[in-house]
């Protein structure tokens, strides 16, 4: 059965650097998401892509994040000088169409020291 | 604006009883919901999922049914099982695009 995947699990990064969390869609899928989960909390919604662009975006979302789809496989969120209230897990979903069956990863838990 | 809750942040079952998730929403223009389970230290998994113009959608052992009269959503789950333990979330589509407003989740345990 085909899955979302994530990397890296895990990843500890010091505050004011730049990380890049990498997804593989599931490979029929047109639209792609992520959202984050702070620790005992409930998942939130970052942002959507579709055909190259993104189409839909939080107030979480600010200009420290982008994400980009580098090539025909790879989604990937990057945020550029990380805060300590970024650590959170971060799951990467994807669709074959807008907003329904949206299957998500295993998640990257980044941790921000 | 557009939020989706849970009534109880816990619920325990016994192995073999069915078990009955709810879920509140709030917008009424929504027309998709989704639930998911989540166990610890994964992704959510995609459970069931349902339209707004229908009012229940069977699965394997589970059972979704939409009350849009008073926008309540629940899950049950016939014969619960220990495999079953996790915390179960309600999603909603967002009337913009394509993202989930999720629920605060509720923590299914299952007694032996």
């Amino acid at each position: 059965e085909p899955e979302v995947t994530q990397t890296p699990s895990h990843q500890v990064t010091q505050m004011g650097q730049e990380v890049i969390l990498r997804c593989v869609p599931i490979s029929n899928h047109l639209y792609f998401y992520w959202y984050r989960q702070i620790l005992g909390q409930k998942v939130e919604f970052l942002v959507s892509f579709y055909n190259n662009e993104i189409s839909e975006k939080s107030e979480i979302f600010d200009d420290q994040f982008s994400v980009e789809r580098p090539d025909g496989s790879n989604f990937t969120l990057k945020i550029r000088s990380t805060k300590l209230e970024d650590s959170a897990m971060y799951f990467c979903a994807s669709s074959r169409l807008t907003g329904r069956e949206q299957y998500f990863g295993p998640g990257t838990r980044l941790t921000v020291t | 604006g557009e939020s989706v809750g849970l009534h109880l942040p816990t619920l325990s079952v016994q192995e073999g009883d069915n078990s009955i998730i709810n879920c509140a929403y709030s917008n009424s223009a929504s027309d998709y919901f989704i639930w998911y389970k989540q166990e610890s230290g994964k992704g959510p998994q995609f459970i069931i999922d349902i339209r707004s113009n229908m009012d229940k959608r069977q699965g394997q052992r589970v059972t979704v049914l939409l009350n849009k009269t008073v926008k309540h959503l629940s899950l049950q789950i016939a014969a619960t099982q220990p495999g079953d333990s996790a915390v179960y979330f309600c999603a909603e589509k967002g009337t913009q695009g394509g993202k989930l407003i999720f629920g605060q989740g509720t923590e299914l345990s299952v007694k032996p």
